[in-house]
């Protein structure tokens, strides 16, 4: 079965203060990773997709790295308005289905 | 209307009510999905429709019954629900393709079963 652990729960930074949200899996034939933001009472919005073994995409202070065991989310001098939850996700197999972590919840104070 | 969007945002019913839920996505894509959030837990997936064909269904209660008219459209109709249904119940919408293939999801239902 595909599992997917996001760590730590939640993350308090300074604005400024950079750090690394991490989400390991376990999967037979990765297809595809996947990062989401989610704000609160919103659908999660979805940020990047990471195919294979060393692949990185950045977006503005977010960048995503992928290894065979696990994923980084880098956030580069954070601000209040990075505060979210992170989710992480991933697609296996011939299987059409996401399974999701329970997400990191960021807080960036200013 | 752009992405993909969710009716009615925010629900309380009674445990005896019957409701559906709608989403529609204007994305063009072939497949659409259920998925309910509960606080402290990953997403769990539902129903899963492909080409208005349900391809999946993750051992869903049967007070949850899902249609899907066309590629774009999508309900959820709810009926003798139990207080632990209450969640965040959130559309997505995908393009199956072989390579892997992110889903686009809407803002979500915010149900509350009294």
């Amino acid at each position: 079965e595909d599992q997917v652990t996001q760590s730590p729960e939640a993350l308090r930074l300074q604005e400024g203060e950079s750090s690394s949200l991490n989400c390991s899996y376990t999967v037979s034939g990765l297809r595809g990773l996947f990062w989401y933001r989610q704000d609160p009472g919103k659908g999660p919005e979805f940020l990047f997709t990471l195919y294979s073994a060393g692949e990185e995409k950045e977006k503005e202070r977010l960048k995503a790295t992928l290894t065979k065991k696990e994923s980084f989310l880098h956030i580069t001098a954070p601000k209040p308005e990075d505060s979210a939850t992170y989710l992480c996700a991933v697609q296996a197999g011939a299987n059409s289905k996401l399974t999701f972590g329970k997400g990191i919840t960021l807080s960036v104070r200013p | 209307e752009t992405g993909v969007t969710q009716t009615p945002r925010h629900l309380v019913m009674g445990m005896t009510n019957k409701k559906s839920l709608k989403c529609e996505q204007h994305l063009g894509h072939n497949a659409m999905y259920w998925y309910k959030q509960s606080a402290k837990k990953p997403l769990e997936l539902m129903f899963v429709y492909s080409l208005e064909e349900r391809v999946e269904n993750n051992s869903v209660p049967s007070r949850f019954s899902p249609e899907c008219p066309n590629s774009s459209h999508l309900f959820l109709h709810l009926h003798t629900l139990q207080p632990e249904d209450s969640a965040l119940y959130l559309c997505a919408s995908s393009q199956m393709r072989l390579a892997a293939y992110e889903q686009y999801f809407g803002p979500g239902t915010r149900l509350t079963v009294t």
